[in-house]
């Protein structure tokens, strides 16, 4: 079945250390998102990439960086979390046409100590 | 500033009793309305599309609605396992999607 995942499900770091969640995607879609969603809250978004065009959005803090080395893999870099990072990391991709739909990944929850 | 507000924030029914989720939202050139279905610790799973006012869609005990200013998500005769957070999200221009706080539903046998 074609599929989103992410890699890890469930990652911990230390404050401070820099860590690296995986999304990967075999629905060949263009667009792929970053959400961030902290406990009883809405997913809210990063970033995304169109290709490889990168789209930040405005209050997406400087310690959050993405890579989109070919179409099937994106990457969500944080440089150094705080414990305020602590959240469930959501990507999700689409085809880019107009009036597509997301379809998400499981998700990485990620802890910080 | 787009907003969408989902009511009730919780909602908890017997197996079988009937009722309604509710989305509203003010949004500049709605593009399209989304209800996504999120199990605890999973992501979320697309339920429906819908795109002008007085659009219908049904899946299983599932259906939604729009009105130019809200959407319903109706639930007939619900089941156990229809438990789940619901959330409800819009997108105007661009490709972001505006999300909900959601609504956790407990459907009890």
């Amino acid at each position: 079945d074609a599929m989103v995942i992410q890699n890890p499900r469930y990652q911990v770091t230390q404050f401070g250390k820099p860590v690296t969640l995986s999304c990967s995607q075999t629905l060949n879609h263009n667009v792929m998102y970053w959400y961030q969603q902290k406990s009883s809250q809405a997913p809210k978004l990063l970033f995304h990439y169109y290709d490889k065009d990168f789209n930040n959005e405005a209050d997406t803090p400087d310690n959050f960086q993405s890579r989109r080395p070919n179409t099937s893999f994106c990457f969500l870099d944080i440089r150094s979390p705080g414990l305020g990072d602590a959240a469930m990391y959501l990507c999700a991709t689409s085809t880019g046409t107009r009036l597509d739909t997301q379809y998400f990944g499981p998700g990485t929850r990620l802890t910080v100590l | 500033e787009d907003q969408v507000t989902q009511s009730p924030e919780a909602l908890r029914l017997q197996e079988g009793e009937s009722s309604s989720l509710n989305c509203s939202y003010t949004v500049s050139g709605l593009r399209g309305l989304f209800w996504y279905r999120q199990d605890p610790g999973k992501g979320p799973e697309f339920l429906f599309t819908l795109y002008s006012a007085g659009e219908e869609k049904e899946k299983e005990r599932l259906k939604a609605t729009l009105t130019k200013k809200e959407s319903f998500l109706h639930i007939t005769a619900p089941k156990p396992e229809d438990s789940a957070t619901y959330l409800c999200a819009v997108e105007n221009s661009g490709y972001a999607l505006n999300f909900g706080k959601g609504t956790s539903l407990l459907v009890t046998p």
